[in-house]
């Protein structure tokens, strides 16, 4: 099936760790995005990217790193910068920018 | 940058009820999109709509571009319906969404 696929579904952290969210998309879309959603609230823009082998920041890039080496993988790294990294992760995708746009499930990040 | 609000915050319906949802928006835009997502927290597009008015069954959206807001209908409302409706915007000036803060509706059997 098409579609955006995200692992793991839940994920735990030390404080001090690194931890890297997988986004793994077969829609051949050329845009890929990461959001952050925190209890109650919207989703706010952390990076996205238009085309392979470049991304841009978005709202609240700091404390992440992105790459974009294939058009269908899009890895988030949550570094040990990020202060308050427990949050709902969601990786999304469109055919190209300012297009349709379609989430996968999701990724919970808690820091233990 | 572009200021998205959402109203109202919560609803609560009856199952069979009708409701209104509205997006209101600062800046002109190049597209809206309306979301819906559920309690597991799934987001589903539900409408593409820079412009005009567009149906998909008991939901259909309205978006006003020139007086910068968009209103979503539901009608004949299910539980089923029930979770956090968003709109989001993209500016004329870039290739990103911006979300409102999302309308949380709840309806009962």
């Amino acid at each position: 099936d098409g579609g955006i696929t995200q692992s793991p579904k839940y994920l735990f952290r030390k404080e001090g760790q690194n931890v890297t969210l997988s986004c793994e998309q077969n829609l051949n879309h050329d845009a890929m995005y990461w959001y952050r959603q925190d209890p109650g609230q919207g989703l706010r823009l952390i990076y996205y990217s238009q085309i392979v082998n470049d991304f841009q920041k978005g709202d609240i890039a700091e404390g992440y790193s992105v790459s974009r080496e294939k058009k269908e993988s899009f890895p988030l790294t949550v570094t040990s910068a990020q202060k308050n990294p427990t949050a709902f992760y969601l990786c999304a995708s469109s055919r190209y920018s300012g297009n349709t746009i379609y989430f996968g499930e999701g990724s919970w990040l808690t820091v233990v | 940058g572009i200021q998205v609000e959402q109203s109202p915050p919560d609803l609560i319906l009856q199952e069979g009820a009708n409701s209104t949802l509205r997006c209101n928006f600062s800046d002109s835009v190049n597209n809206l999109q309306w979301f819906h997502q559920n309690p597991w927290g799934q987001l589903i597009n539900l409408f593409y709509i820079p412009s005009g008015t567009k149906q998909n069954g008991r939901l259909s959206a309205t978006t006003v571009a020139t007086e910068r807001y968009s209103l979503l209908y539901i009608s004949s409302s299910q539980t089923t319906d029930s979770g956090v409706y968003f709109c989001a915007v993209e500016e004329t000036s870039g290739s990103r969404l911006t979300f409102g803060e999302g309308t949380q509706l709840t309806v009962n059997p």
